[in-house]
């Protein structure tokens, strides 16, 4: 069966930190993995990664993929308050076009 | 840009009421879908379209059906409400052609069943 991961549920940071977000999966025939960035409406594309090692960056968020290690993480430097939001990591099942969710990491991003 | 609309931002209704949910994509999308999302679950898959008159079941079909009479409409219908189907609804599209998987997602309907 496929699944996705995430790690950790959540998270608490004081602005200008760094974080990083964990998203482990299993998939037959694996095609790619996506990030979207949920605040309180409709969860937003930020990345989709096919390729091993080649980082993917927009700003200050940043997501590589493992295919060896079946894994991605997204990565968030001087963290804001605006960053708050649920993660949310996401790949297509084998012959399929939906999307298989994991849980998110909820971040939070204090003064 | 796509758009997704969803019809209504909140609803409530009573236990055993007939509930519809109304979604409609600007950007001519083959792919369709529901999905729910509930605190500590994430966002589970109800159902899908590929096309006009065509639905697969997703991960949690049980007291759900739909309605794709349109390809811009995607209508999810709660036969019979039940308490436990208060959540946030979730619809989104997506392009059929080549291997596209990116949803584009409306703003959600959160549903209150009392």
């Amino acid at each position: 069966e496929d699944k996705v991961v995430q790690s950790p549920l959540s998270l608490v940071v004081h602005e200008g930190d760094t974080v990083t977000l964990n998203c482990s999966y299993e998939v037959t025939n694996f095609r790619s993995l996506l990030w979207y960035k949920q605040e309180k409406k409709a969860p937003t594309f930020l990345f989709m990664l096919t390729s091993s090692g080649i980082e993917k960056k927009s700003g200050r968020l940043s997501s590589i993929l493992d295919k060896k290690e079946l894994f991605s993480i997204l990565n968030i430097t001087a963290t804001q308050t605006g960053d708050s939001a649920i993660y949310l990591c996401a790949i297509p099942p084998a012959g399929s076009y939906q999307l298989t969710f994991g849980k998110g990491t909820k971040l939070s991003v204090i003064p | 840009d796509v758009k997704v609309t969803q019809s209504s931002r909140y609803l409530v209704k009573r236990t055993g009421e007939k509930v519809f949910l109304e979604c409609v994509q600007d950007m001519d999308h083959e792919n369709m879908f529901w999905y729910r999302q509930d605190p500590g679950l994430g966002l589970r898959l109800i159902y899908f379209s590929y096309d006009v008159k065509m639905k697969e079941k997703g991960d949690i079909p049980e007291g759900y059906s739909v309605s794709r009479e349109k390809k811009e409409r995607f209508s999810l219908i709660l036969e019979s409400a039940s308490t436990n189907q208060t959540s946030m609804y979730l619809c989104a599209s997506s392009l059929w052609r080549g291997s596209n998987e990116k949803l584009f997602f409306g703003s959600g309907t959160q549903l209150s069943v009392l």
